[in-house]
């Protein structure tokens, strides 16, 4: 069966400061990979998928993610982060063609002004 | 992106009592739709996955019958908690995937239970 890691559980970045979560997977063929966004009491917003072709991915509000085959991960960056992106960050797999997502832990992303 | 609503945000209700929790894809059809549960600073597990017309498919060690679900119709999944208790607040989150080819699935903005 598919699973998903996420190493992280709490990530601090100063406003402004590039950000990478990482995420790795462990499945045998070529996965559908997804970051999810969780804002406090809320449900998860899509930001990338990744199904096939160009390993980076880009997504909603300035997110980019790149699927490394050889890593086995799916990490999760932004140049430049903003006090709005707080939140809980998902890393989640659906293995053999499924769309239904398998989710890590989770990391949370916190803010310094 | 197409749209999930969950119905109620949150709900308090007495131990011993039933709540139901709606889930309605606003503006697609869902031929599949998953429930969730969430546990505070913790992932989601998915409990079940029902299909338009059909019964559910419980995840192992989700009761059946604490959880029922419905999906009478391509746009509603219900989720009721039956002779609730305490350990059965938690915020449950459902999503849905529509046919067509979609290949996303789409989620509600989540429901807080407390059984008090």
């Amino acid at each position: 069966a598919q699973s998903v890691t996420q190493p992280d559980i709490h990530i601090t970045v100063s406003e402004g400061a590039s950000l990478e979560l990482r995420c790795n997977y462990s499945y045998g063929a070529t996965p559908y990979l997804f970051w999810y966004v969780q804002s406090p009491g809320q449900g998860l917003q899509l930001l990338l998928k990744y199904f096939s072709g160009d390993t980076l991915v880009q997504g909603i509000k300035g997110f980019e993610a790149e699927f490394k085959r050889s890593q086995s991960s799916f990490n999760l960056r932004k140049p430049s982060v903003h006090w709005s992106d707080a939140a809980e960050y998902f890393c989640a797999v659906g293995a053999g063609g499924s769309y239904i997502p398998t989710f890590g832990r989770g990391t949370s992303l916190i803010v310094h002004p | 992106g197409a749209v999930v609503s969950q119905h109620p945000s949150w709900v308090i209700c007495k131990s011993g009592t039933s709540v139901k929790i709606e889930c309605r894809s606003l503006d697609f059809q869902a031929t599949t739709m998953f429930w969730y549960r969430q546990f505070p600073k913790q992932s989601l597990m998915l409990m079940a996955t029902s299909n338009e017309g059909s019964k559910a498919t419980y995840e192992q060690g989700v009761e059946k019958d604490k959880f029922l679900i419905n999906h009478a119709s391509l746009t509603l999944s219900t989720l009721t908690v039956t002779s609730a208790h305490p350990e059965d607040s938690s915020f449950y989150i459902c999503s849905a995937i529509g046919s067509g080819g979609n290949t996303e699935a789409f989620f509600g903005q989540g429901t807080r239970l407390t059984v008090v």
